[in-house]
This record gives C-alpha cells, sequence and structure tokens, in this order.
C-alpha cells in the first residue's frame, strides 16, 4: 500500500492552455474523488467514480473539466481553455466501499498565468 | 445539503496549552463526520471520525472530538499542543446517499507558538 499518488506535483500554464492531472488511487479502492482547493478555502467536490463508472458531477465542474477513469484504476484530470480562475490544488482521494474514510494524494497545484 | 461552518480561521496559543477548535455543521440526514489535517504543501490526512457509536472519539497523537446531536457540533480538542501540531485543521461531513462524498469547513489555522 503506497497511498495514493497525484502526477504533476506542480504545473504552470498559460492561459488558454489544456492541462492534464493523473491519480493513482490505492490499490483496490474501488472509489476515486476529485476535489478542489483554493488558497483560503477548505476542498470542494468536483466528481467521484465508483470502479470505471462516473455517478457524480458538481455544478463546479463546467463543461471545459473532463474526467476519466477507462480502467477503474487510476484516474485523469483534465482541464481545457484553461482560465485564471482555475488555479487551485486539485486532490484526490480514494476509498474502499468497505470502509468510510478517503485516503488523500499530495495535490497537484495548477498556476494558470 | 449539508454544510460545515468553522468560525475561525487563525487559533493562536502557546505550547503546551489546551486548545479547541470548533465545527458546527448542517444536516437533514443522519451524517459521518471528519476532522482532516494539512500540513504545508501536503495533502489531507485523516486525524479523526465518527460514524456511530460513542460520541468522543479519539486520535493517536492527542486529540478528541465530541459529536454533539443537539447542537450539531462535532469540535475538536487536545489538553496539550505541541509545535509540532502547526497545521491547518479542516472539518468535514459526509452522508451515505451522497456517494459518501465530503463537504468540508474552511479550516482553522492553528499556530503553535513557544
Amino acid at each position: 500500500d503506497t497511498g495514493v499518488s497525484q502526477d504533476p506535483r506542480h504545473k504552470i500554464t498559460k492561459r488558454g492552455q489544456n492541462v492534464t492531472f493523473r491519480c493513482d488511487p490505492i490499490s483496490e479502492h474501488n472509489r476515486l474523488y476529485w476535489y478542489r482547493q483554493t488558497l483560503g478555502q477548505g476542498p470542494e467536490f468536483l466528481t467521484y467514480f465508483q470502479n470505471e463508472a462516473q455517478l457524480e458531477k458538481s455544478r463546479l465542474l463546467s463543461d471545459r473539466f473532463s474526467a476519466e477513469r477507462p480502467k477503474g484504476s487510476f484516474s485523469t484530470l483534465e482541464i481545457q481553455r484553461t482560465e485564471q480562475g482555475d488555479s487551485a490544488m486539485y486532490l484526490c482521494a480514494s476509498r474502499s466501499t468497505l470502509a468510510n474514510e478517503q485516503f488523500f494524494g499530495p495535490g497537484t497545484r495548477l498556476t494558470v498565468l | 445539503a449539508q454544510s460545515v461552518t468553522q468560525l475561525d480561521s487563525q487559533v493562536p496559543v502557546f505550547e503546551e496549552a489546551p486548545v479547541e477548535l470548533r465545527c458546527n455543521y448542517s444536516s437533514s440526514v443522519s451524517v459521518y463526520l471528519f476532522w482532516y489535517v494539512q500540513y504545508p504543501n501536503q495533502g489531507l490526512q485523516l486525524l479523526l471520525k465518527y460514524l456511530s457509536g460513542s460520541t468522543l472519539v479519539e486520535s493517536i497523537n492527542g486529540f478528541e472530538a465530541e459529536f454533539n446531536k443537539s447542537q450539531t457540533s462535532f469540535h475538536l480538542r487536545k489538553p496539550s499542543v505541541h509545535i509540532s501540531d502547526t497545521a491547518e485543521y479542516f472539518c468535514a461531513v459526509s452522508f451515505t446517499g451522497g456517494g459518501n462524498k465530503l463537504t468540508f469547513g474552511t479550516g482553522t489555522q492553528l499556530k503553535v507558538e513557544l
């Protein structure tokens, strides 16, 4: 059990560019969650998967955002045509359906210039 | 919908003093309650949780929290803090019907001073 990992840890991009983040959950955790955390705020829910199925998306997830978990293991979060307001820490978490706690990765900090 | 309120954005305290970080929640259904800790440039670590049963829950590093249903609170306490406890603390709730997604408060920055 190596914990939840996220890549990259930091991303700086120019407005209008596309970015993609990756999350590797704890093995055999079938639920995977994405959150966004802006400065001075708590994390806000974006979306979650059970295995490969995306079961819920927050209204925060505009049509520029897309998330996938094609084989029910790792997940990617893509932001198209980035805006300065997308600058935030993007957190991934996973959990087993047998337990109630979510385990978080270290996050990907996105800065849009 | 659920919401979480952490009224104190910052709590300064001297080392070895007691501390209480306040958390109140609002929900129309039964919830699970959590405290997470976040150190600078790191992800969140679970500190303790209340799912059911005893309303007083404890962590391995001396923190405790008590679920109070009538006051809809889940305050975090430690009788004697250490410099290493300096971090951001987040209270969160979830419920089974909502996919167990977490709703967080805005966080409380605990700063322990010598």
